[in-house]
């Protein structure tokens, strides 16, 4: 059975810290991964990857994905109180007879002053 | 934000009746889905659609319909709610290859 299992699944920090959000996954036909940031609405797309070791920037956002090893990791640099959300990582697959995104549980982020 | 709407927004409603949650889209997007978003559970895809009148069967589907007469409509039905059918429910929208935008949610509780 295809899973996402992100860890940890939740995580306090002071601001300032940098912090480290892992993904794993075991999926057939893997097509890419995503990374979402979930406030208390909708989730908001991060980043896509698609090829091993290239690294994906967005400010003090930073994701890498390892297609060999079957895992992502999403660090944020200089962690501020808006950061704190939960951080989903979802896994798209090859074919539409399979449907498209396995999302993880998620991992809880709390950015303390 | 992507041009997604939800309605209701939030609903309450008697185990047995039917509810239809609507999407709406103005992003002319080909791909449309709904999920259920549940503690423990995360994110699970309930249905989509690949296109108009063309949909199929996502992880949970069971006590689920829907229908997609037009491009910029998704609707759910639930044809007897269920009080295990209490849940947030997000539509998102995409094109292939593409990451999926979604919508604020739908909160609906089945007393």
């Amino acid at each position: 059975e295809d899973k996402v299992v992100q860890s940890p699944l939740s995580l306090v920090v002071h601001e300032g810290d940098t912090v480290t959000l892992n993904c794993s996954y075991e999926v057939t036909n893997f097509r890419s991964l995503l990374w979402y940031k979930q406030e208390k609405k909708a989730p908001t797309f991060l980043f896509m990857l698609t090829s091993s070791g290239i690294e994906k920037k967005s400010g003090r956002l930073s994701s890498i994905l390892d297609k060999k090893e079957l895992f992502s990791i999403l660090n944020i640099t200089a962690t501020q109180t808006g950061d704190s959300a939960i951080y989903l990582c979802a896994v798209e697959r090859v074919g539409w007879g399979q449907g498209n995104l396995i999302f993880g549980k998620g991992t809880k982020l709390s950015v303390k002053p | 934000d992507a041009g997604i709407t939800q309605s209701p927004r939030h609903k309450v409603t008697e185990t047995g009746t039917p509810v239809t949650l609507r999407c709406h889209q103005t992003e002319n997007h080909r791909y449309m889905y709904w999920y259920r978003q549940d503690p423990g559970h995360g994110l699970r895809l309930i249905h989509y659609s690949y296109g108009v009148k063309d949909t199929d069967k996502g992880e949970v589907s069971d006590g689920y319909s829907v229908s997609r007469s037009k491009t910029e409509d998704f609707l759910l039905t639930l044809e007897s709610a269920t009080s295990s059918q209490t849940s947030v429910y997000f539509c998102a929208i995409s094109e292939l290859k593409y990451e999926q935008y979604f919508g604020p949610g739908t909160r609906l509780t089945v007393t």
